[in-house]
């Protein structure tokens, strides 16, 4: 079934260094949405981007539809920025598809 | 904009007894929804997805005898989690579909915690 890989796994970065996150899909996406989700577990919409590139406050995210492949780029990483960024897509029948995240760890 | 709001934020329930929670879409027509579940260290897998006026549609590993859905309007839905046991902490997500926009609204989660 549809897949969706995210690296890497986990990121340690020191305050000020940007960070590079990637996702890639197994199949087609009609939507492509990033999230944050905190240390307590809540989860927040970042940005979605089923293709081409867009950007919010530091980040951006890029897609390339058809190399099934997205990124989300954070500039001048905070430590508040701490937590997991998961990457989900939409493909079909009102799936939502979670990928298993990129834990990131800012360091003052 | 649209919105959906998710509660209670967390809840902890003795073991063996139910808990339910609740999603609200404001802003826009839930015509579906989805409900999911991320246990410890993992990622958020699927429960079942609810359509108005259509029978809702379960996961493999996941059934209506455990996890009831309610979706009785366009602006709401509930799940209840039967006879919670250890294994089925974690944190539950309802994502709501709005049809004018092809996209997907999510509730913040709720945080289930079992004794």
């Amino acid at each position: 079934g549809q897949q969706v890989q995210q690296s890497p796994a986990s990121l340690v970065l020191q305050e000020g260094e940007n960070a590079e996150l990637q996702c890639n899909f197994s199949s087609t996406a009609t939507q492509l949405q990033w999230f944050y989700q905190s240390p307590g577990g809540s989860l927040v919409s970042l940005l979605s981007n089923p293709s081409g590139t867009k950007h919010t406050g530091r980040l951006t995210s890029t897609t390339v539809t058809k190399e099934r492949r997205s990124s989300l780029h954070i500039s001048s990483s905070q430590t508040t920025d701490s937590g997991t960024y998961l990457c989900a897509i939409e493909s079909n029948a009102y799936k939502v598809i979670f990928g298993k995240g990129t834990h990131l760890h800012v360091l003052p | 904009g649209a919105l959906v709001y998710q509660y209670p934020r967390r809840t902890i329930c003795k073991s063996g007894t139910s808990m339910r929670m609740e999603c609200q879409a404001v802003g826009f027509q839930a015509t579906s929804v989805a409900w999911y579940r991320q246990s410890p260290q993992k990622t958020f897998e699927l429960i079942a997805l609810s359509t108005v006026n259509s029978a809702i549609k379960y996961e493999q590993n996941f059934t209506q005898e455990k996890f009831p859905i309610s979706h009785p309007n366009l602006s709401f839905s509930s799940m209840t989690v039967l006879n919670a046991y250890l294994e089925d902490r974690g944190l539950y997500l309802c994502g709501a579909w709005d049809s004018a926009n092809s996209d997907y609204t999510f509730g913040s989660g709720t945080r289930l915690l079992v004794i």
